[in-house]
């Protein structure tokens, strides 16, 4: 089935430890992106790619980082793990060209950091 | 700065009408978004308007006013299935999607 697939699905993490979620797409979406959906807040933007090779950040990049090395794959890495980074970490990508833009996403990723 | 503004819930009765309304101010506009999205699901894409006007789509319409900074989505004949949050989104001049934190409708039969 085509689309987004996250892993790991959750997770739970020791503060400080390092941390890797992966996205992989098999639409050829030309754009990719990272976000984070706590309670009572937007989905909020950390990390995007235009295209493969090309990476920007959102309105919360700081302790995460990310890579685009082919046009499938989009990690998101924690270098170090803090509590406030307890969240559902959504992968998503769009087609460029597309009139409206519209994001498909994945089923996200939860994770908890004590 | 910028702001979508949405009610936190609402509740609304089977077989029912509801609007949900979402207010924004942005800089710039190239769009408005609604996605519903079911507990502990992804969210999945409803409408986009770009015009101001009414846009049906089956059960769900999504009108958009750009002068009044306004938008609602209309869901009719209402089902159970239909419980779930939705979130609305705009599009800057920038292209970056604003979101906000979404509207929980609650359906009672």
């Amino acid at each position: 089935i085509a689309g987004i697939t996250q892993a790991p699905t959750s997770q739970i993490l020791a503060a400080g430890r390092r941390m890797t979620l992966r996205c992989t797409q098999d639409m050829r979406h030309n754009a990719m992106y990272w976000y984070r959906q706590d309670l009572g807040l937007g989905l909020r933007l950390i990390h995007y790619s235009n295209t493969a090779g090309t990476t920007g950040k959102g309105e919360v990049p700081d302790g995460y980082s990310v890579s685009r090395a082919n046009t499938d794959d989009f990690p998101l890495t924690l270098a170090s793990a803090v509590p406030s980074q307890t969240s559902v970490y959504f992968c998503a990508s769009s087609r460029g060209g597309s009139v409206t833009g519209e994001l498909f996403f994945g089923e996200g990723s939860r994770l908890t950091v004590l | 700065g910028q702001n979508i503004d949405q009610p936190t819930e609402m509740t609304a009765t089977e077989g029912a009408i509801v609007q949900i309304n979402c207010t924004y101010q942005t800089s710039g506009f190239n769009g408005l978004f609604w996605y519903q999205q079911h507990a502990g699901e992804a969210p999945t894409f409803l409408s986009y308007n770009v015009l101001d006007g009414l846009e049906e789509k089956g059960r769900f319409s999504s009108f958009l006013s750009r002068s009044k900074g306004y938008s609602y989505l209309l869901l009719k004949e209402l089902q159970m299935k239909d419980s779930a949050s939705y979130l609305c989104a705009v599009k800057d001049s920038n292209y970056q999607l604003i979101w906000g934190a979404g509207t929980k409708l609650i359906i009672k039969p």
